[in-house]
Protein backbone atom coordinates (compact mmCIF):
# COMPACT_ATOMS: atom_id res chain seq x y z
CA UNK A 1 0.00 0.00 0.00
CA UNK A 2 1.35 3.04 -1.51
CA UNK A 3 -1.35 5.80 -0.64
CA UNK A 4 -1.67 8.86 1.30
CA UNK A 5 -5.42 9.75 1.53
CA UNK A 6 -6.66 13.06 2.71
CA UNK A 7 -9.93 13.72 3.86
CA UNK A 8 -11.91 16.15 2.94
CA UNK A 9 -11.12 16.63 -1.24
CA UNK A 10 -12.74 20.05 -1.27
CA UNK A 11 -13.91 22.31 2.12
CA UNK A 12 -15.52 25.22 1.98
CA UNK A 13 -14.92 27.67 5.33
CA UNK A 14 -15.91 30.91 5.88
CA UNK A 15 -12.86 32.89 8.04
CA UNK A 16 -14.98 32.32 11.64
CA UNK A 17 -14.88 28.38 11.19
CA UNK A 18 -12.58 26.56 12.63
CA UNK A 19 -11.90 22.85 10.44
CA UNK A 20 -9.03 20.51 10.58
CA UNK A 21 -7.52 18.75 7.41
CA UNK A 22 -6.48 14.96 7.93
CA UNK A 23 -3.93 13.16 6.19
CA UNK A 24 -3.20 9.14 6.86
CA UNK A 25 -0.88 6.64 5.75
CA UNK A 26 -0.17 3.13 6.37
CA UNK A 27 3.50 2.65 4.50
CA UNK A 28 5.10 2.65 8.25
CA UNK A 29 6.66 6.09 7.31
CA UNK A 30 7.73 8.14 10.19
CA UNK A 31 7.92 11.70 8.37
CA UNK A 32 4.78 13.46 7.26
CA UNK A 33 4.76 17.12 5.35
CA UNK A 34 1.92 19.68 4.65
CA UNK A 35 2.57 21.65 1.67
CA UNK A 36 0.12 24.42 0.14
CA UNK A 37 -0.13 25.10 -3.22
CA UNK A 38 -1.96 28.03 -5.26
CA UNK A 39 -2.92 27.57 -8.67
CA UNK A 40 -0.20 27.41 -11.55
CA UNK A 41 2.16 27.46 -8.90
CA UNK A 42 4.53 24.97 -7.47
CA UNK A 43 4.21 23.00 -3.63
CA UNK A 44 5.53 25.55 -1.17
CA UNK A 45 6.43 23.10 2.39
CA UNK A 46 4.80 24.71 5.61
CA UNK A 47 6.06 21.75 8.01
CA UNK A 48 7.45 18.78 8.29
CA UNK A 49 7.27 15.98 10.96
CA UNK A 50 9.45 13.85 12.40
CA UNK A 51 8.75 10.65 14.47
CA UNK A 52 5.54 12.40 15.41
CA UNK A 53 7.50 15.64 16.54
CA UNK A 54 7.60 19.14 14.78
CA UNK A 55 10.92 19.47 12.83
CA UNK A 56 10.11 22.09 10.46
CA UNK A 57 7.98 25.28 10.43
CA UNK A 58 8.60 27.45 7.33
CA UNK A 59 7.23 30.40 9.01
CA UNK A 60 3.91 29.52 8.73
CA UNK A 61 0.75 32.02 9.88
CA UNK A 62 -0.51 30.36 13.27
CA UNK A 63 -4.19 30.17 11.97
CA UNK A 64 -2.79 27.04 10.64
CA UNK A 65 -2.27 24.58 13.33
CA UNK A 66 -0.69 21.28 12.88
CA UNK A 67 -0.47 17.67 14.84
CA UNK A 68 0.91 14.23 14.64
CA UNK A 69 -1.23 12.09 16.69
CA UNK A 70 0.43 8.73 15.56
CA UNK A 71 3.03 8.22 12.84
CA UNK A 72 -0.09 7.59 10.78
CA UNK A 73 -2.15 10.68 10.79
CA UNK A 74 -1.39 13.63 10.33
CA UNK A 75 -3.80 16.82 10.70
CA UNK A 76 -3.86 20.62 9.92
CA UNK A 77 -6.17 22.64 12.02
CA UNK A 78 -7.62 26.14 10.43
CA UNK A 79 -9.03 28.60 12.57
CA UNK A 80 -9.49 32.59 11.23
CA UNK A 81 -8.33 31.82 7.73
CA UNK A 82 -8.49 34.66 5.19
CA UNK A 83 -9.49 34.68 1.00
CA UNK A 84 -5.78 33.94 0.18
CA UNK A 85 -5.37 30.90 2.33
CA UNK A 86 -7.60 29.33 -0.39
CA UNK A 87 -4.82 26.74 -2.50
CA UNK A 88 -4.74 23.15 -2.61
CA UNK A 89 -3.21 21.32 0.37
CA UNK A 90 -0.84 18.32 0.19
CA UNK A 91 -0.35 15.90 2.26
CA UNK A 92 3.11 13.67 1.75
CA UNK A 93 5.17 11.30 3.87
CA UNK A 94 8.60 9.80 3.15
CA UNK A 95 11.17 7.51 5.30
CA UNK A 96 13.69 8.95 7.25
CA UNK A 97 16.96 8.61 6.23
CA UNK A 98 18.40 11.16 3.82
CA UNK A 99 17.92 9.88 0.69
CA UNK A 100 14.64 8.36 1.27
CA UNK A 101 13.26 11.32 3.22
CA UNK A 102 13.40 12.93 -0.54
CA UNK A 103 11.09 10.09 -2.06
CA UNK A 104 8.05 11.42 -1.41
CA UNK A 105 4.51 10.10 -1.35
CA UNK A 106 1.59 12.39 -1.88
CA UNK A 107 -1.94 12.49 -1.36
CA UNK A 108 -4.68 13.72 -3.97
CA UNK A 109 -4.53 17.16 -1.76
CA UNK A 110 -7.65 18.89 0.02
CA UNK A 111 -9.24 21.79 -2.15
CA UNK A 112 -9.64 24.89 0.40
CA UNK A 113 -11.97 27.78 -0.59
CA UNK A 114 -11.94 30.63 2.24
CA UNK A 115 -15.14 32.94 1.68
CA UNK B 1 15.07 28.41 -2.26
CA UNK B 2 14.94 26.17 -5.46
CA UNK B 3 18.43 25.35 -6.92
CA UNK B 4 17.43 24.23 -10.36
CA UNK B 5 16.38 25.62 -13.70
CA UNK B 6 14.05 24.68 -16.11
CA UNK B 7 12.57 25.91 -19.34
CA UNK B 8 9.10 26.56 -18.45
CA UNK B 9 7.21 24.60 -21.21
CA UNK B 10 7.93 21.91 -23.93
CA UNK B 11 5.82 19.60 -26.44
CA UNK B 12 6.53 16.00 -27.41
CA UNK B 13 5.12 14.06 -30.08
CA UNK B 14 3.36 10.48 -28.41
CA UNK B 15 5.19 7.96 -29.07
CA UNK B 16 8.67 9.82 -28.75
CA UNK B 17 11.06 10.12 -26.67
CA UNK B 18 10.43 13.43 -23.99
CA UNK B 19 13.97 14.65 -22.76
CA UNK B 20 13.49 17.31 -20.13
CA UNK B 21 16.95 19.26 -18.68
CA UNK B 22 16.93 20.44 -15.99
CA UNK B 23 19.98 22.89 -14.78
CA UNK B 24 21.77 22.93 -11.50
CA UNK B 25 25.04 24.81 -11.72
CA UNK B 26 25.18 25.09 -7.67
CA UNK B 27 25.02 21.37 -6.97
CA UNK B 28 27.33 20.16 -3.98
CA UNK B 29 29.12 17.06 -3.67
CA UNK B 30 26.53 15.18 -1.03
CA UNK B 31 23.13 16.39 -3.47
CA UNK B 32 21.08 13.98 -4.98
CA UNK B 33 18.89 15.18 -8.11
CA UNK B 34 15.01 14.32 -7.82
CA UNK B 35 12.36 14.58 -10.43
CA UNK B 36 8.76 14.45 -9.45
CA UNK B 37 5.55 15.13 -12.06
CA UNK B 38 2.43 16.52 -11.24
CA UNK B 39 -0.02 15.81 -13.30
CA UNK B 40 -3.32 17.90 -13.37
CA UNK B 41 -5.10 17.90 -10.26
CA UNK B 42 -3.13 14.94 -8.31
CA UNK B 43 -0.57 15.49 -5.48
CA UNK B 44 2.98 15.21 -7.02
CA UNK B 45 4.43 11.32 -8.14
CA UNK B 46 7.83 10.48 -7.59
CA UNK B 47 9.66 9.60 -10.77
CA UNK B 48 13.58 8.98 -10.15
CA UNK B 49 16.25 10.01 -8.58
CA UNK B 50 20.56 10.07 -9.05
CA UNK B 51 23.91 10.77 -7.22
CA UNK B 52 26.30 10.74 -10.12
CA UNK B 53 25.24 7.58 -12.47
CA UNK B 54 22.79 7.25 -14.54
CA UNK B 55 19.82 5.76 -13.31
CA UNK B 56 16.97 3.82 -15.42
CA UNK B 57 13.83 2.62 -13.61
CA UNK B 58 10.27 1.18 -15.43
CA UNK B 59 9.32 5.00 -15.66
CA UNK B 60 12.08 6.84 -16.71
CA UNK B 61 15.67 7.32 -17.20
CA UNK B 62 17.89 10.22 -15.80
CA UNK B 63 21.02 11.16 -16.93
CA UNK B 64 23.59 13.25 -14.97
CA UNK B 65 26.38 15.24 -16.83
CA UNK B 66 29.87 14.35 -15.63
CA UNK B 67 30.32 17.71 -13.80
CA UNK B 68 26.72 16.66 -12.20
CA UNK B 69 25.66 20.46 -13.24
CA UNK B 70 22.81 19.58 -15.37
CA UNK B 71 20.37 16.41 -16.22
CA UNK B 72 17.93 15.09 -18.40
CA UNK B 73 15.03 13.45 -17.47
CA UNK B 74 14.15 11.15 -20.63
CA UNK B 75 11.03 9.34 -20.74
CA UNK B 76 11.61 6.76 -23.74
CA UNK B 77 8.00 6.69 -25.74
CA UNK B 78 5.99 9.14 -24.32
CA UNK B 79 1.86 8.94 -24.04
CA UNK B 80 -1.11 11.27 -23.80
CA UNK B 81 -0.70 10.41 -19.63
CA UNK B 82 2.46 12.20 -19.61
CA UNK B 83 1.07 15.50 -20.01
CA UNK B 84 1.99 16.82 -16.51
CA UNK B 85 4.29 19.72 -14.66
CA UNK B 86 7.85 17.64 -14.38
CA UNK B 87 10.03 19.24 -10.88
CA UNK B 88 13.69 18.91 -10.52
CA UNK B 89 14.70 19.11 -6.78
CA UNK B 90 18.50 19.31 -5.87
CA UNK B 91 18.94 18.27 -2.23
CA UNK B 92 20.03 16.25 0.84
CA UNK B 93 18.70 16.21 3.79
CA UNK B 94 15.53 18.68 4.81
CA UNK B 95 15.88 20.96 2.38
CA UNK B 96 13.24 19.90 0.14
CA UNK B 97 12.11 22.57 -2.16
CA UNK B 98 9.91 22.45 -5.98
CA UNK B 99 11.26 24.87 -8.31
CA UNK B 100 8.68 26.24 -11.09
CA UNK B 101 9.58 22.76 -13.17
CA UNK B 102 8.45 22.30 -16.70
CA UNK B 103 4.97 22.30 -18.43
CA UNK B 104 5.23 18.79 -20.58
CA UNK B 105 2.04 18.41 -23.26
CA UNK B 106 2.51 15.24 -25.36
CA UNK B 107 0.83 15.61 -28.89
CA UNK B 108 -1.24 12.91 -30.42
Amino acid sequence: DTEVTQTPKHLVMGMTNKKSLKCEQHMGHRAMYWYKQKAKKPPELMFVYSYEKLSINESVPSRFSPECPNSSLLNLHLHALQPEDSALYLCASSQEDFVAKNIQYFGAGTRLSVL
Amino acid sequence: DAKTTQPPSMDCAEGRAANLPCNHSTISGNEYVYWYRQIHSQGPQYIIHGLKNNETNEMASLIITEDRKSSTLILPHATLRDTAVYYCIVTFGDQFYFGTGTSLTVIP
